[in-house]
């Protein structure tokens, strides 16, 4: 139940593109879902989130689409440039008792290339 | 400023050494973790420290022992490891309960490649 479900695993897009990376969860509890960009080398970092009472949030070219009925989540990143291509986590955290650090729960990846 | 530093950047050691990772953050955060991450695969979580107190050990052998001295500074202290726990190993920290959902989230730093031979 604490599984995040990640597709697809990689994903070739041509410059200018649309990329789109889906996530699925079971436990209704989550209530912030956080994605993460990793390029090689480096630690992940964060992209954009959303709380499961908005149905879409919009940053630049990233966007996250929230379906809370389905318990999917996606992202969308219009116009794709070749330095996207990166390592993608969706997550998805839950509020613990007072005083408690959230965990995380991080999809299994998505490798995006960009081709120029 | 959301930097989470973390040194040093490349630790090579043998399975009989001892070392130390350190992490620090001074974005005023008392939630910090540690985390493994294997190539290809998302980070899987190590320990959690809230207001420097150990609250989670994911089962983690005894031959990782975190240290939290203040509550900037996060220490992972290294003994007698396996070539398998060669890997990047990422700090994070976090606000706790900060009283809004999306004010807990967690930034990491840019990890430390361990090579265990």
């Amino acid at each position: 139940q604490q599984q995040v479900k990640q597709s697809p695993q990689s994903l070739i897009v041509q410059k200018g593109g649309i990329s789109i990376i889906n996530c699925a969860y079971e436990n209704t509890a989550f209530d912030y879902f956080p994605w993460y960009q990793q390029f090689p080398g480096k630690g992940p970092a964060l992209l954009i989130a959303i709380r499961p009472d908005v149905s879409e949030k919009k940053e630049g070219r990233f966007t996250i689409s929230f379906n809370k009925s389905a318990k999917q989540f996606s992202l969308h990143i219009m116009d794709s440039q070749p330095g996207d291509s990166a390592t993608y986590f969706c997550a998805a955290s839950v509020t613990r008792s007072s005083g408690s650090a959230r965990q995380l729960t991080f999809g299994s990846g998505t490798q995006l290339t960009v081709l120029p | 400023d959301t930097e989470v530093t973390q040194t040093p950047k490349h630790l090579v050691m043998g399975m009989t050494n001892k070392k130390s990772l350190k992490c620090e953050q001074h974005m005023g955060h008392r939630a910090m973790y540690w985390y493994k991450q294997k190539a290809k695969k998302p980070p899987e979580l190590m320990f959690v420290y809230s207001y420097e107190k150990l609250s989670i050990n994911e089962s983690v052998p005894s031959r990782f022992s975190p240290e939290c001295p203040n509550s900037s500074l996060l220490n992972l202290h290294l003994h007698a490891l396996q070539p398998e726990d060669s890997a990047l190993y990422l700090c994070a920290s976090s606000q706790i309960m900060s009283g809004r959902v999306d004010g807990d989230t967690q930034y990491f730093g840019p990890g430390t490649r361990l090579t265990v031979l």
